[in-house]
């Protein structure tokens, strides 16, 4: 049973930089799992943030990354703002269709 | 642009069925792969059900294996979650999503309550 690990919260003061990541409980995440982040606020669908390990979706501001940090996948955010309070979910590809999302990083700006 | 729609959810009691639809438009329906994912009250994100472009392959999460199906019809750009033998566990708000790999562009929703 493959687990995808993320840090259940975080905090970050306005202005910081905050790095999420996600990783296996069992192996290093590499760019062959097209690890991709979402983004999702209470009451609303999920928004793609970043794809395929470090590829904004149109529209999203540039104070969103993603990379590889060692054995994970990372998202970071330069420069937070209130309105990046959210649940951030990790997802990863495990081939033949088949994905497994972590368990989501609540961020509480403040 | 890409466009999702859901449809289909409603209340239903134990062991009911029901079927989900999710219409595509903006892209080229018949040239990718569809995901479901559902997410109950709060709580995070689970992967249901993934088909291929051409439907020739399926694949589920071994929570809906047996009992979910997914389909799709791409002459009317649809894609299809049949639910049958449904739980109160299976009571989620059901998501269709685009696939680059993994879900890329999401639908907003469609609300399953198992409750008798």
């Amino acid at each position: 049973q493959t687990v995808v690990t993320q840090e259940p919260s975080f905090s970050v003061s306005p202005g910081g930089t905050v790095t999420l990541t996600c990783g296996l409980s069992s192996g290093s995440v590499s760019t062959n799992y097209y690890p991709s982040w979402y983004q999702q606020t209470p009451g609303q669908a999920p928004r793609t943030l970043i794809y395929s390990t470090n590829t904004r979706s149109s529209g999203v501001p540039d104070r969103f990354s993603g990379s590889i940090l060692g054995n994970k996948a990372a998202l970071t955010i330069t420069g937070a703002q209130a309105d990046d309070e959210s649940d951030y979910y990790c997802v990863l590809y495990m081939g033949s269709g088949i994905v497994v999302f972590g368990g989501g990083t609540k961020l509480t700006v403040l | 642009q890409v466009q999702l729609v859901e449809s289909g959810g409603g209340v239903v009691q134990p062991g009911g069925s029901l079927r989900l639809s999710c219409a595509a438009s903006g892209f080229t329906f018949s040239s990718y792969g569809m995901h479901w994912v559902r997410q109950a009250p709060g709580k995070g994100l689970e992967w249901v059900a993934f088909i291929r472009f051409d439907g020739s392959n399926k694949y589920s999460a071994d929570s809906v294996k047996g009992r979910f199906t997914i389909s799709r019809d791409n002459s009317k750009n649809t894609l299809y979650l049949q639910m049958d033998s449904l739980r109160a566990e299976d009571t989620a708000v059901y998501y269709c999503a685009k696939s680059n790999y993994v879900p890329n562009y999401w639908g907003q929703g469609t609300l399953v309550t198992v409750s008798s």
